[in-house]
């Protein structure tokens, strides 16, 4: 039984760029989450599939953010123009039910 | 608004001796979850324990419980007979309706040999 895993687990780039993480979750999860924590802070929710549906963002998830979920199984989150205040750990858990499995995290640094 | 409170950023224990973690939460939700989660230094986060809220029984799982006072809204952590592998970052979630999902700054525990 493989866990969740996310793709890349790091991530330098340049402000202004567009960089895009993927996540596969744990096989017949139907939900999957997207959060984002910077150094010394809890997760914060971003947002919310089950199965494709995206059923809820957070208001930190500005319109340069994006994810995506097209056939139920894995999904992509996207950041556009990035900024250094994006300089986070992206994580990606997944649940059948209420309880959450995460994965590794993608750790993103904007110079 | 969701808050998830977790008052101690550092606590520190002695190899073999218990400690609680403490969190309050405030919710307005009559159905929801709660969560304590571990982060191990640059490691992903592992489920401890969790608690319905609609049970009054306290979870326990091995040498974790928690000490669920619902009226209170509190959701303190026990670790009994702690073990150099419990250092970690410890995270409360609470989890509610439409899937609001709010975890608290969390609290670094070190273990002591």
């Amino acid at each position: 039984d493989t866990g969740v895993s996310q793709d890349p687990r790091h991530k330098i780039t340049k402000r202004g760029q567009n960089v895009t993480f993927r996540c596969d979750p744990i096989s017949e999860h139907n939900r999957l989450y997207w959060y984002r924590q910077t150094l010394g802070q809890g997760p914060e929710f971003l947002t919310y599939f089950q199965n494709e549906a995206q059923l809820e963002k957070s208001r930190l998830l500005s319109d340069r953010f994006s994810a995506e979920r097209p056939k139920g199984s894995f999904s992509t989150l996207e950041i556009q123009r990035t900024e250094q205040g994006d300089s986070a750990m992206y994580l990606c858990a997944s649940s059948h039910g209420e309880t959450q499995y995460f994965g590794p995290g993608t750790r993103l640094l904007v110079l | 608004a969701q808050t998830v409170t977790q008052s101690q950023p550092e606590m520190s224990v002695q190899e073999a001796e218990t400690v609680t973690l403490s969190c309050t939460y405030d919710t307005s939700e009559s159905d929801y979850y709660l969560f304590w989660y571990k982060q191990p230094p640059s490691r992903q986060m592992i489920l401890v324990i969790r608690q319905e809220a609609y049970k009054q029984q306290n979870a326990t799982e091995n040498r974790f419980s928690v000490n669920f006072q619902k009226a209170a809204k509190s959701f303190s952590l026990k670790i009994s007979d702690s073990q150099l592998g419990d250092a970690a970052m410890y995270f409360c979630l609470s989890q509610g309706g439409s899937e609001k999902l709010v975890f608290g700054k969390g609290t670094k525990l070190t273990v002591n040999p």
